[in-house]
């Protein structure tokens, strides 16, 4: 069954530290999601991918979060530099065109300390 | 700005009852909608998707929506404890991104 794939699973960053999550998603999905989730809370969204073009990126703080998709398949999210806050699991889905369903992977959980 | 409200919980449902799991949207122009199972430390699972006014079944999940009330519920018969999760509830996709609830944590008692 194919699987929206995620590296690394679990990543422990100091803050002040860049830290780099990838995505590879379905095969011929061409909209990739990443969102954010908080302990206790649903996943928020930070960046949508149509190929390799920004759909929505209003909610991604971009004075030290930048995505991109350079090829219109996998895709790079990365933090710099990293603050405490940024602890949370880092989720990316994606979807086929023309489809509302979207699967995830299985994230990355980030521990600033 | 879209907003989905539930109930965070938790839930508790014995053994072979039946668990409701309810949804609002303040979005009227919302037309697809999403439930998720979320197993602790795990990522959400897509487990169904209604569009339209009224019901639908698959095995012993029942999505129920009704587009007037804004209202969205999940029933799942026959729970087991390994139904045991948090449930997230969701609009958009496609276009636009999904828009989350904070999740209700079900807790199924053996």
């Amino acid at each position: 069954e194919a699987e929206v794939a995620q590296s690394p699973r679990y990543k422990i960053t100091e803050k002040s530290q860049a830290v780099a999550f990838w995505c590879d998603p379905i095969s011929g999905h061409a909209t990739l999601y990443w969102y954010r989730q908080i302990l206790g809370q649903g996943p928020e969204l930070l960046v949508q991918f149509q190929d390799e073009s920004v759909v929505d990126d209003s909610q991604l703080p971009k004075d030290r979060f930048s995505a991109e998709r350079l090829k219109g398949v996998d895709s790079t999210l990365k933090i710099q530099p990293a603050e405490l806050g940024d602890s949370a699991m880092y989720l990316c889905a994606s979807s086929s065109t023309g489809s509302t369903e979207a699967f995830f992977g299985q994230g990355t959980r980030l521990t600033v300390v | 700005q879209k907003e989905v409200e539930q109930n965070s919980g938790p839930l508790s449902v014995p053994e072979g009852a039946i668990a409701s799991l309810n949804c609002t949207y303040s979005d009227r122009g919302s037309q697809s909608f999403f439930w998720y199972r979320q197993y602790s430390g795990k990522s959400p699972e897509l487990i169904m998707f209604i569009y339209s006014n009224g019901d639908k079944e698959d095995g012993r999940f029942t999505a129920q929506l009704n587009k007037a009330s804004q209202y969205v519920s999940l029933l799942i018969r026959d729970s087991q404890p390994s139904d045991s999760a948090t449930y997230l509830c969701a609009t958009g996709g496609g276009a636009d991104g999904l828009t989350f609830g904070k999740g209700t944590h079900l807790i199924i008692q053996p």
